[in-house]
């Protein structure tokens, strides 16, 4: 059964760089493409980014300059860099994967989340 | 801007049928397939309904979703109590060259 896995600090201080880790555990991270969404505190889901199977990125473009998502095939794991983050970025933060190679974002996997603050 | 809108709220008792919109427009929700998800209070989202209309495995069949043009629905039957949750669609954008997530709608069964 596959299962995802957030990880990284909870809380972050303003201008510093947020980064999380999600670990993939019961299938092979490279046959799928994987997103971050996130959800502030009471409010809906944003979107941030996609690694599409093919290695490439596709970013939320509110969020473009700031955002990097990568994969690590060896360790079956893709993780989040947010820089220069503010109150705003404050939010819950699940890693999840399409549903197929189209991408059409049905998310059928998801992690739990990670709430991270951002605070000094 | 591309915007999905949900109405923020829906209601109904045991037993009953509830449906909620997703309105988009031309370039989300009228070219794109349509999905839907369940999130329960201080969990993460479930996929309800993908491609439209399809359930994945384990998804039982009160859960339903159409759409016409820029809007699509979800519907629900045979209302449940555990139903009691917040209810999101989700779209392709082509302007946005992205994914729009609606705002969302929570369900209360009463």
């Amino acid at each position: 059964q596959v299962q995802l896995q957030e990880s990284g600090p909870g809380l972050v201080k303003p201008s510093e760089t947020l980064s999380l880790t999600c670990i993939v555990s019961g299938d092979s991270i490279s046959r799928y493409h994987w997103s971050w969404i996130r959800q502030p505190p009471g409010k809906g889901l944003e979107w941030i980014g996609y690694f599409y199977d093919t290695g490439s990125t596709n970013y939320n473009p509110s969020l473009k300059s700031r955002v990097a998502i990568s994969v690590d095939t060896s360790k079956n794991q893709f993780s989040l860099r947010l820089t220069s983050v503010t109150a705003a970025d404050t939010a819950f933060y699940y890693c999840a994967r399409e549903r197929s190679h189209t991408v059409d974002c049905a998310f059928d996997m998801w992690g739990q989340g990670i709430m991270v603050t951002v605070s000094s | 801007q591309s915007v999905l809108t949900q109405p923020p709220s829906a209601s109904g008792t045991p037993g009953q049928r509830v449906t909620m919109s997703c309105s988009g427009s031309s370039s989300n929700v009228a070219r794109n397939t349509v999905n839907w998800f369940q999130q329960l209070p201080g969990t993460a989202s479930k996929l309800l309904i993908y491609d439209n209309d399809e359930r994945p495995s384990g998804v039982p069949d009160r859960f339903s979703g159409s759409k016409s043009g820029t809007s699509a629905s979800l519907a629900i039957s045979g209302l449940q109590s555990e139903d009691e949750a917040d209810y999101y669609c989700a779209v392709w954008d082509d302007n946005l060259g992205g994914v729009l997530f609606g705002g969302g709608t929570k369900l209360t069964v009463l």
